[in-house]
């Protein structure tokens, strides 16, 4: 079956810094999505890319699909109170219904 | 505003007790998933349903099963509790594929601890 290693597990950072995490699979994909669960909810879709190589920005956040298709990395920018949350990728191939396979999630945590 | 909700928040079960888990979708999605979540492991898929009366197993079914005897529907239900089941649970749904991407909407999720 297939591995999707997501990274950093957990990450501790002052207000204001950039963030950045990544996944990785031993499969190719035709689509990375990224969700966001705050505290006390369910996740939410943050971004979505279905291109290779495709860069993506949402304001203070920037997504890249891997070129090679088994990967996807997020950035977050001047990172606020706001961003604390689990972030989890979640690739599909695109084959009509498919079940997601989420990545472990990166649980972001900013000391003020 | 798309909405899915689940019946409780937090819930507190003794082993071997039936417990049932509602999750319910406004949205007339056809496609209805159980997920367990604990820390490390991020989101394991329960059991799915793509129709009223299907369903179809994910990652993690044992000791689980599930109904879909209505649409906006979908419950969990744990035969005989035990406490490897203490977990979040996550219901989602989703609209048919009708794009490059399938985007799934989540409940709150409920807490259940099995003493």
């Amino acid at each position: 079956g297939q591995q999707l290693n997501q990274s950093p597990q957990s990450m501790f950072i002052q207000e204001g810094e950039d963030v950045s995490m990544n996944c990785t699979s031993s499969s190719i994909f035709n689509t990375w999505l990224w969700y966001k669960q705050e505290p006390g909810e369910g996740p939410v879709l943050l971004i979505a890319l279905y291109k290779a190589g495709e860069l993506t920005s949402n304001g203070r956040l920037t997504a890249q699909f891997g070129i090679t298709r088994k990967d996807s990395f997020l950035n977050i920018s001047a990172s606020i109170p706001s961003d604390v949350g689990i972030y989890f990728c979640a690739p599909e191939r695109g084959f009509g219904n498919e079940k997601l396979t989420f990545g472990t999630g990166t649980r972001l945590t900013i000391i003020p | 505003d798309v909405k899915v909700t689940q019946s409780s928040r937090y819930l507190v079960k003794r082993t071997g007790e039936k417990v049932f888990l509602e999750c319910v979708q406004d949205m007339d999605h056809e496609n209805m998933f159980w997920y367990r979540q604990d820390p490390g492991l991020g989101l394991r898929l329960i059991y799915f349903s793509y129709d009223v009366k299907m369903k179809e197993k994910g990652d993690i079914p044992e000791g689980y099963s599930v109904s879909r005897e209505k649409k906006e529907r979908f419950s969990l239900i744990l035969e005989s509790a035990s406490t490897n089941q203490t977990s979040m649970y996550l219901c989602a749904s989703s609209p048919p594929v009708s794009g490059p991407y399938n985007e799934q909407f989540f409940g709150p999720g409920t807490r259940l601890t099995v003493l």
